[in-house]
């Protein structure tokens, strides 16, 4: 089993419409969690952290956390053809963070 | 402006041929990392480094070397690079040492090609 699980994609949402993208990790241990976006040939850049069970909100972004589940979700709302990229979630482990392999957002306008 | 850079951002080299992609910060930050990402599997970690002198083994550290000798600086060594170093490399760094905090910052990317 993988430590980070997320669906590859793509996830195809119109503009406008809210994109929901879903993570899985193994370690029950886990405390912090982030979703980073990366367009292609770009590097990754922190979008969203979360630590607590709940929901965080930063503007048209939401994170949710269920550490009973060990789901980590990310919702866009009003999804711009500018969302378009990859979305990678990450966990915070010993000393590293571990990515999933991401999920490619296409948001056709 | 505080940054990650990294040197050079493409390189396609033969094997064999050592190899050095260099990685700098102006933050003053404790924790820095290396990934290579690959299609189909992500970021995966190939070293990293909690403060000056002390690194460690990530997931992936076959064919590959560090050092820290300078809190700003932590080049990968590649002595003697093969086709499946072929990869997109990222240097990354955080500001305490001990922990990964939430704010990791990447630099550019490194474009490296193994004939």
């Amino acid at each position: 089993q993988k430590e980070v699980e997320q669906n590859s994609g793509p996830l195809s949402v119109p503009e406008g419409a809210i994109a929901s993208l879903n993570c899985t990790y193994s370690d029950r241990g886990s405390q912090s969690f982030f979703w980073y976006r990366q367009y292609s040939g770009k590097s990754p850049e922190l979008i969203m952290s979360i630590y607590s069970n709940g929901d965080k909100e930063d503007g048209r972004f939401t994170a949710q956390l269920n550490k009973a589940s060990q789901y980590v979700s990310l919702l866009i709302r009003d999804s711009q053809p500018s969302d378009s990229a990859t979305y990678l979630c990450a966990v915070l482990g010993f000393q590293k963070l571990v990515f999933g392999t991401g999920t490619r957002l296409l948001v056709s306008p | 402006e505080a940054q990650v850079t990294q040197n050079p951002r493409y390189l396609i080299t033969v094997t064999g041929k050592k190899l050095t992609v260099t990685c700098s910060q102006n933050m003053n930050h404790e924790y820095m990392s290396w990934y290579r990402q690959d299609p189909g599997l992500g970021l995966r970690q190939i070293y990293y480094s909690m403060n000056v002198e002390v690194t460690d083994k990530g997931d992936v550290p076959e064919g590959y070397k560090v050092s820290r000798k300078e809190k700003r600086n932590f080049p990968l060594i590649l002595e003697s690079p093969s086709p499946n170093q072929t990869s997109l490399y990222f240097c990354a760094s955080s500001p305490q040492s001990g922990l990964v905090t939430d704010t990791q910052y990447f630099g550019p990317g490194t474009r490296l090609t193994v004939l």
